[in-house]
């Protein structure tokens, strides 16, 4: 698996835009982005992933740079439950490797 | 409605007695995954099934083992519970056919060990 480097915390404003930072430099041609994230005391769950395009589904926005080096994810209206630990991982087949994570804070 | 689903939610067992976790789903995946996940720390990865072949991480203790007798039900089983096993429990599945990154994750199973 790529090795992924976040910034340990961030905060956002209620209803603003979070765009999360993920650094992997290391990522093979093969190796897919996954995006989770893991409110306090749940099971971690699956966002958005991707290979070179960037993409966008209900819940979020992933942009992969041309170099796919590094990736930022999107949450474009952030809510007080989106406060949560946010990872991104490298991965080519199932086994993901969670790094430390983002703990994004979304305040009032 | 839950599509995997861990029990005991919360389990308290003492020092060296056998517990057993267990996580069954409803989406007929053949991939299974245990993850332990430590206070304040990342989940890692203890071993996987694909379809019934097992898949045990190379530091992942003996100590740990687990059963999946059929698609539906994986157990955990640790045989002799140390202060350092306490944690969470996390099952998870992927999708049928493949190896994906997409995992669908239990609630898990918060581990206390007196």
């Amino acid at each position: 698996d790529a090795k992924t480097t976040q910034p340990p915390s961030m905060d956002c404003a209620e209803g603003r835009a979070a765009n999360l930072p993920c650094n992997h430099s290391t990522i093979s041609g093969n190796e897919y982005v996954y995006w989770y994230r893991q409110i306090h005391s749940q099971g971690p769950q699956y966002i958005i992933h991707g290979l070179k395009n960037n993409e966008t589904n209900e819940m979020a926005s992933l942009i992969i740079t041309e170099d796919r080096k590094s990736s930022t994810l999107i949450l474009p209206h952030a809510t007080l439950r989106d406060t949560a630990v946010y990872y991104c991982i490298g991965t080519s087949y199932g086994k993901l490797t969670f790094g430390q994570g983002t703990i994004l804070t979304v305040h009032p | 409605d839950a599509m995997v689903i861990q029990n005991p939610r919360y389990q308290v067992t003492q020092f060296g007695k056998p517990v057993t976790l267990s996580c069954s789903q409803t989406l007929n995946h053949n991939v299974m995954y245990w993850y332990q996940q430590k206070s304040s720390q990342a989940p890692k990865l203890l071993f996987h099934y694909y379809d019934k072949d097992f898949n045990n991480e190379a530091d992942t203790p003996d100590n740990f083992q687990s059963r999946r007798p059929n698609t539906s039900f994986c157990f955990l089983d640790i045989r002799s519970p140390g202060l350092g096993d306490a944690a969470m429990y996390l099952c998870a599945t992927s999708a049928q056919g493949a190896y994906t990154g997409e995992l669908f994750f239990g609630e898990g199973s918060r581990l206390t060990v007196l």
